[in-house]
């Protein structure tokens, strides 16, 4: 059975601190990993993809990969009020449309 | 409009309604998904569709029927649903890839349908 497991929170961090979420995933062949936020009453919406090992930084977002440990992992630097979401965690098997989704963590960003 | 949109937003139906779920993608895509997002539940795929062709099934009640009649509309058509049906539902697409081959693809979600099923 793939597995993505995550940390459902919630995950409680002040103001400009940084925010670290975390994913692990059962299956070895998944190749391609990708952080969605979820609003309340809303739709993911795409924050970071990732497919090779190391560091992948876009504004104040940083994901890391690594495969060896099966572990991917969003950092968010100064975080806001706003970023205060759920992050969906999701691992794509090679060969595979489908995205194997994890519950979700809760952030909440307190001003 | 752009992206990725879904009629109706908001559903009510009996367990004996016939009702269905519109799906429009405006991307240029060609792979089409629809989900189901439960409370305190992973987002489940339901089915994926490739250039019109339906590759994934993931063993969903006959009582969900999808049609996928080009590679920008996509339906859900429902039928003798259960309470236990009520949820949200995301239509997604991505590129898609011709001759049955797969990318690293990301998915982009309309805004769901929340359907209540009384």
């Amino acid at each position: 059975q793939k597995e993505v497991e995550q940390n459902s929170g919630p995950l409680s961090v002040p103001e400009g601190a940084i925010a670290s979420l975390n994913c692990t995933y059962s299956d070895r062949v998944s190749q391609s990993f990708f952080w969605y936020r979820q609003y309340s009453g809303k739709s993911p919406e795409l924050i970071m993809s990732i497919y090779s090992n190391g560091d992948k930084e876009d504004g104040r977002f940083t994901a890391q990969l690594n495969k060896a440990s099966q572990y991917v992992s969003l950092l968010i630097r100064d975080s806001q009020p706003s970023d205060s979401a759920t992050y969906l965690c999701a691992a794509q098997l090679a060969g595979s449309y489908q995205l194997t989704f994890g519950k979700g963590t809760k952030l909440s960003v307190i001003p | 409009e752009t992206g990725v949109t879904q009629t109706p937003r908001h559903l009510v139906m009996g367990m004996t309604n016939k009702k269905s779920l519109k799906c429009e993608q405006h991307l240029g895509h060609n792979a089409m998904y629809w989900y189901k997002q439960s409370a305190k539940k992973p987002l489940e795929l339901m089915f994926v569709y490739n250039f019109k062709e339906q590759t994934e099934n993931n063993s969903v009640p006959s009582r969900f029927s999808p049609e996928c009649p080009n590679s920008s509309h996509l339906f859900l058509h429902l039928h003798t649903l259960q309470p236990e049906d009520s949820a949200l539902y995301l239509c997604a697409s991505s590129p898609g890839l011709s001759g049955g081959g797969v990318a690293q693809e990301t998915q982009y979600f309309g805004p769901g349908t929340r359907l209540l099923v009384l």
